[in-house]
């Protein structure tokens, strides 16, 4: 089994609040990674990380950001959540390298914004 | 980048052997192709990975020709269970820092 966790599993918010989406592995892999994915669609890299200070955007452009100041935690977070944030989210680790391509899932946060 | 394009959806009957090609023709040298499948609300899943020829694992097996510009996923007598999306990736040179995912191929076994 993974050692990856994402909280909370599912969250309801209020427009305009701040939100932050947590999640953490234990695996000290150097490589972490946010996805957003609406139901029934594709998986679309919004930032990724490869090691404790690091970030990137990803091919979506997302309002949200991430830190990443411990290896084993990369939360995300919205300033000003809005409907149009409704989505899933899941969060991934791994060590991939050219000969090691398995990457790790969370469960992910399910999140509407109303 | 070596973009992948896969057939959209795929349904098989129960107990068939079911095979799903994807193509990669811009491949590098040095990548390597991963397969992921996804069954929906959860995060994608590792199936299999390979570089050329023949992979088998306990799930599936994977068919690289020669070329390496294709590759063929195997899934051998399928269940019901096994309805969901899969996903082929192929490794990005110059550092393989981003796992990106295509649309992948949504498998529907039918009873």
């Amino acid at each position: 089994e993974a050692d990856i966790y994402q909280t909370p599993r599912y969250l309801v918010i209020g427009t305009g609040k701040k939100i932050t989406l947590e999640c953490s592995q234990t695996m000290g892999h150097d490589k972490m990674y946010w996805y957003q994915q609406d139901p029934g669609m594709e998986l679309h890299l919004i930032h990724y990380s490869y090691g404790v200070n690091s970030t990137e955007k990803g091919d979506l452009s997302s309002e949200s950001t991430v830190s990443r100041i411990r290896t084993e935690h990369f939360p995300l977070t919205l300033e000003s959540a809005r409907p149009s944030h409704t989505s899933q989210y899941l969060c991934a680790s791994s060590d991939w390298d050219r000969k090691n391509t398995e990457a790790f899932f969370g469960q992910g946060t399910r999140l509407t914004v109303v | 980048l070596a973009k992948t394009t896969q057939p959209i959806s795929m349904d098989s009957y129960e107990g068939q052997e079911v095979n799903i090609t994807c193509s990669h023709n811009n491949i590098a040298t040095n990548d390597y192709i991963t397969w992921y499948q996804q069954f929906p609300s959860q995060g994608p899943r590792f199936i299999i990975q390979g570089y050329k020829t023949k992979v088998t694992n306990e799930v599936a097996s994977l068919f690289i020709p020669a070329d390496r510009k294709s590759s063929t996923l195997s899934l051998p007598r399928v269940s019901l269970s096994d309805t969901a999306v899969y996903y082929c990736l192929v490794g990005e040179s110059g550092g393989y820092q981003k796992v990106t995912f295509g649309t992948g191929t949504k498998l529907q076994v039918i009873p």
